[in-house]
């Protein structure tokens, strides 16, 4: 079946240190991939997308991503957090016919 | 540019009784989709509509109807609330295709007593 695991829940991190967000999937064919953020009180806003081509993506606000096919999993990144980076951020696959699963979400912490 | 905007922001129904969530976009899109977020849970697919007066149902349909009358509003209605429809609902657009960036409102607060 098809899925989406964000093995972290909650993740803290001090103002200025790297992040990685994990992220795997269980899809049979070439997977369409998303991150989301989604900051309190707010909907969804796309962070980045990943269709084909260059496995490392480049979105808003400094993330990055890679795909990793053999690894099923597409982990995201970002060199230096800012206090502002705080939310929830979920990863999602695109399963076909016009539908999206969506992982359990990770909430990130921000240390000043 | 409004987006997509959703009405209300909170509610509170008792057992039984029904409303209707409000979803309206001004980006002229096809794709419209009505999810649900639980606690500690993804975002689950209620219904969808691929353009005016076609809908079909997602991963958790039952409890719910939708109709899509104009491209822009996408209004989702509960006929005999229950405390397991205790949830926010997001409504989401879409461009094209389904794989296009979707387009989040900031959801609806809904509490079932």
């Amino acid at each position: 079946a098809q899925s989406v695991t964000q093995p972290d829940i909650h993740i803290t991190v001090s103002e200025g240190a790297s992040l990685e967000l994990r992220c795997n999937y269980s899809y049979g064919a070439t997977p369409y991939l998303f991150w989301y953020v989604q900051s309190p009180g707010q909907g969804l806003q796309l962070l980045l997308k990943y269709f084909s081509g260059d496995t490392l993506v480049q979105g808003i606000k400094g993330f990055e991503a890679e795909f990793k096919r053999s690894q099923s999993s597409f982990n995201l990144r970002k060199p230096s957090v800012h206090w502002s980076d705080a939310a929830e951020y979920f990863c999602a696959v695109f399963s076909g016919t016009y539908k999206y699963i969506f992982g359990t979400g990770t909430r990130l912490k921000v240390l000043a | 540019n409004a987006g997509v905007t959703q009405t209300p922001k909170f509610r509170i129904l008792k057992i039984g009784q029904s409303m209707t969530l409000q979803c309206t976009q001004d980006m002229n899109h096809n794709y419209m989709y009505w999810y649900r977020q639980d606690p500690g849970m993804g975002l689950k697919l209620i219904y969808y509509s691929v353009g005016a007066g076609i809908t079909d149902k997602g991963e958790v349909p039952n409890g719910y109807n939708v109709s899509r009358s104009t491209t822009e509003d996408f209004p989702l209605r509960l006929e005999l609330a229950a405390p397991s429809q205790t949830s926010v609902y997001f409504c989401a657009s879409s461009s094209h295709t389904s794989t296009d960036t979707q387009y989040f409102g900031p959801g609806t607060r809904l509490t079932v007593l």
